[in-house]
């Protein structure tokens, strides 16, 4: 079983502050990395996609990648209340299906 | 275009009642998946269609079965319900493009079982 791992938190920053997510994963094989961000009540949505080590920036999201650590994080600058959600990780198996496998996600809270 | 869509949106059930939750994607896309998530759980596969005419048991399969009725519908059905079976229930489609995977993710069922 491909194991993802995420702090469920809740991490509490404020207003304007940078945010931090983090997510470990199991399978060496995995190549691609996908964020999605899910609002309470609401259904999850792809935020950010990352395959190379390294980071990728998209406005105010920033991923990172390190597969030799078998890391991935998500910063997220100049925090707003509109921020406030659960972030998962999510991680395609390796070997052909390209499952994902999601971590638990992390829920943010960003207080004015 | 609707994206994916599924019905009920809610559903009270008594335990050993059964019942078909219906999904359906107009995005063409080939691979459909049906999701359960519990507090603390994050999303777990129930079952997947890799494509039209095939299923396949994901992580947590046992209580359910399904039917990929064509391109566009995959249905999940719960014979004899559990109060364990109570959760929300995502159904999401996906075209693989390469090791692209992108899941585009219906409102979810709320079920409740008594």
């Amino acid at each position: 079983q491909k194991e993802v791992e995420q702090n469920s938190g809740p991490l509490s920053v404020p207003e304007g502050a940078i945010a931090s997510l983090n997510c470990t994963y199991s399978d060496r094989g995995s190549q691609s990395f996908f964020w999605y961000r899910q609002y309470s009540g609401k259904s999850p949505e792809l935020i950010m996609f990352i395959y190379s080590n390294g980071d990728k920036e998209d406005g105010r999201f920033t991923a990172q990648l390190n597969k030799a650590s078998q890391y991935v994080s998500l910063l997220i600058r100049d925090s707003q209340p509109s921020d406030s959600a659960t972030y998962l990780c999510a991680v395609p198996a390796s070997g052909g299906s390209y499952i994902p496998t999601f971590g638990r996600g992390t829920s943010l809270i960003v207080h004015p | 275009n609707a994206g994916v869509t599924q019905t009920p949106k809610f559903q009270v059930l008594k335990t050993g009642q059964s019942m078909t939750l219906q999904c359906a994607q107009d995005m063409n896309h080939n691979s459909m998946y049906w999701y359960r998530q519990d507090p603390g759980m994050g999303l777990r596969l129930i079952y997947y269609s890799a494509s039209e005419g095939t299923t396949d048991k994901g992580e947590v399969p046992n209580g359910y079965n399904v039917s990929r009725l064509n391109k566009r519908e995959f249905s999940l059905r719960l014979e004899s319900a559990a109060p364990s079976q109570t959760s929300v229930y995502f159904c999401a489609s996906s075209d693989l493009v390469g090791d692209y995977n992108e899941q585009f993710f219906g409102p979810g069922t709320r079920l409740t079982v008594l």
